[in-house]
């Protein structure tokens, strides 16, 4: 089955930049979205197709493509950006099936 | 505000049946493909299930086919997870979830939630 990979885990301290990668095969041709989940919360969408930011997202967060891997970064992390991150894409096996990525969990130090 | 409250959840026997609900408001419920994803205790998110705006086309996750039912009633503004033969590995949170407008490509609001523990 089709899988996204993501680092388990990522560390920074206030005010630095946070890169979260996503790496799966079929992203050169399929769009990724990024979702921020912080403790006994539902997650919340923060990037759509790849860079777009929903409105009431803070600037701070972007997205970026590169062939296989996709990137979200947070820049000028604050403490409040402590959270799990997923990445999520279409499944390469068909339209209307969807793959999370394994998540992140992102420290603020 | 779009909303969506999840309800039905709870501890059930393995082999046992849980219908979930979602009620829908804020928007408007039958122009959207909606959907089920589930996240086992402190495990990633998992896609279950998602359905078309008229019923008409259903997906499931393989790990579903055949034990899980999703449907809807646009009257109501309601979405419904029915899970038959249930399994200790079902044990999650279970959200509803409304997919993009555009293409279905994505998860825009999800709900908070209902916990459903398979266990003897």
């Amino acid at each position: 089955s089709y899988e996204l990979t993501q680092p388990p885990s990522v560390s920074v301290s206030p005010g630095q930049t946070a890169r979260i990668t996503c790496s799966g095969d079929a992203l050169p041709k399929q769009y990724a979205y990024w979702y921020q989940q912080k403790p006994g919360q539902a997650p919340v969408l923060v990037i759509y197709k790849d860079s777009e930011r929903p409105s009431g997202i803070p600037e701070r967060f972007s997205g970026s493509s590169s062939g296989t891997t996709v990137t979200l970064t947070i820049s000028g992390v604050q403490a409040e950006d402590e959270a799990d991150y997923y990445c999520q894409s279409a499944d390469s096996s068909g339209t209307y099936l969807y793959v999370f990525g394994t998540g992140t969990k992102v420290t603020v130090l | 505000e779009v909303q969506l409250v999840e309800s039905g959840g709870g501890l059930v026997q393995p082999g046992g049946s849980l219908r979930l609900s979602c009620a829908a408001s804020g928007f408007t419920f039958s122009s959207y493909w909606m959907s089920w994803v589930r996240q086992a205790p402190g495990k990633g998110l998992e896609w279950v299930a998602n359905i078309k705006q008229d019923g008409s086309e259903k997906y499931y996750v393989d790990s579903v086919k055949g034990r899980f039912t999703i449907s809807r009633d646009n009257a109501k503004n309601s979405l419904y997870l029915q899970m038959n033969s249930l399994r200790a590995e079902d044990t999650a949170v279970y959200y509803c979830a409304r997919l993009a407008l555009v293409g279905a490509t994505h998860f825009d609001y999800w709900g908070q939630g209902t916990l459903v523990t398979v266990s003897s």
